[in-house]
């Protein structure tokens, strides 16, 4: 199978602009979350969809944002870019049986700077 | 809320030996996993090996085994016969069965030495 797929691998914009980010899932897997990495932060938890719901979410301001799609592919959207918001996205995928979540196996990641 | 602590920020190993990481968690939930992932200068993080709390025989992945302690809420990583390749960032997380809020560690930076 392939693996959690995420574009662009790199991405540079500047304050006040808004980005949009995707996420394609391991063939199978319905929930699909996402994470942001930073040195200062570590490992953040962004929001987790599933069948096109957002099930839960971080503590993260509502500039973030995301969607899932039928085909469970994901994206991750935020606005009005501040340069806190350089870090590493991280999204991933598992499978969900009776509710009961699984592993999850994370994509490469998008590098996104803010200048 | 469940935090999970790594109490070491780099060690070193030499090619060959064994080296054992840490990690502590708290949470008052039963059910639930521990997860270890790698994270090599690539970024791409990738499993290392999982274990469910019910389970109380400690999960086994080739070179790589956990020292799993409900009780004391411990979950060590012991890395056997350490190679070149090992050297990553690891990081020690946390999830429990109904929430996909996945909490990780600060990570440990191994490297290992030729």
């Amino acid at each position: 199978k392939a693996g959690v797929t995420q574009t662009p691998r790199y991405l540079i914009k500047t304050r006040g602009q808004q980005v949009t980010l995707s996420c394609s899932p391991i063939s199978g897997h319905r929930s699909v979350s996402w994470y942001q990495q930073t040195p200062g932060q570590g490992l953040q938890f962004l929001f987790e969809y599933f069948s096109e719901t957002q099930r839960n979410k971080g503590n993260f301001p509502g500039r973030f944002s995301g969607r899932q799609f039928s085909n469970s592919r994901s994206e991750m959207n935020v606005s009005t870019l501040e340069l806190g918001d350089s870090a590493l996205y991280l999204c991933a995928s598992s499978f969900l049986a009776g509710g009961i979540t699984d592993t999850q196996y994370f994509g490469p990641g998008t590098r996104l700077t803010v200048l | 809320a469940q935090t999970v602590t790594q109490s070491q920020p780099e060690m070193s190993v030499q090619e060959a030996e064994t080296v054992t990481l840490s990690c502590t968690y708290d949470t008052s939930e039963s059910n639930y996993y521990l997860f270890w992932y790698k994270q090599p200068p690539s970024r791409q993080m990738i499993l290392v090996i999982r274990q469910e709390a019910y389970k109380q025989q400690n999960a086994t992945e080739n070179r790589f085994s956990v020292n799993f302690q409900k009780a004391a809420k411990s979950f060590s990583l012991k890395i056997s016969d350490s190679q070149l390749g090992d050297t990553a960032m690891y990081f020690c997380a946390f999830m429990s069965y109904n929430n996909n809020d996945m909490r990780f560690g600060a990570g440990t930076r191994l490297t290992v030495k030729p």
